[in-house]
């Protein structure tokens, strides 16, 4: 089993729906997350950053962290073509990003 | 310019050759890594240096090297190349001060190897 597990979808909604990209984990001890988004032929860029449990809102962005079952959601609102990307979970326990695991990846597609 | 760069971004070739992957950055940061991307498989970490007197081993360094030339210059080699180290390679830098210190790591835009 994967520590950390990402529906690799492709997922692919009209522009202006609300998506929501999952991952699940095994090891309890994480408690730094982060959302990265990877545009095609580019390297990822940090979307969303939270530390242990609770929400955490950017614009159209909302992380979400339910430690109690080892669940992180991304959301997004108002979906635009211009999110279509892949979307890469990561996680770790300790502070510095050399621990840090990262999920499969989405690909997410959104359609005007 | 990218203040991570790769080179080269694309190469192709064979089984037994000895291929080094380049990488400069120009953020100032003294930490680097060397991560490869495989589809299902996400990104794995391969290698990083915190300095140029420190390197270490990653998730998946068997295979591989790296080389710390310069704050500013980290490089990854296959001594041997073999086809199953077919990816999509990585360099990323970090910043243990910056304002989202845990995990942000700022990406060049890769360099995608064929082993044949």
């Amino acid at each position: 089993q994967k520590e950390v597990e990402q529906d690799p979808g492709p997922l692919s909604v009209p522009e202006g729906a609300i998506v929501s990209l999952n991952c699940t984990y095994s090891n309890s001890a994480f408690q730094y997350f982060m959302w990265y988004r990877q545009y095609s032929r580019k390297g990822p860029e940090l979307l969303m950053y939270t530390y242990s449990s609770g929400n955490k809102e950017d614009g159209r962005f909302t992380a979400q962290v339910d430690k109690s079952s080892k669940y992180i959601s991304l959301f997004i609102r108002d979906s635009q073509p211009s999110d279509s990307a892949t979307y890469l979970c990561a996680m770790s326990f300790i502070q510095g990003a050399q621990k840090l695991v990262f999920g499969q990846g989405t690909r997410l597609t959104i359609n005007p | 310019d990218a203040d991570v760069t790769q080179t080269p971004r694309n190469r192709i070739t064979k089984t037994g050759k000895r291929i080094m992957l380049e990488c400069s950055q120009t953020k100032g940061h003294d930490r680097m890594y060397w991560y490869r991307q495989d589809p299902g498989l996400g990104l794995r970490l391969i290698y990083y240096s915190f300095d140029v007197k420190d390197i270490n081993k990653g998730e998946i360094s068997d295979g591989y090297s790296v080389s710390r030339q310069a704050q500013a210059k980290f490089s990854l080699s296959l001594e041997s190349a073999i086809p199953n180290q077919t990816a999509l390679y990585f360099c990323a830098t970090s910043d243990p001060a910056g304002r989202r210190s845990t995990g942000e790591l700022f990406f060049g835009e890769g360099s995608r190897l064929t082993v044949l």
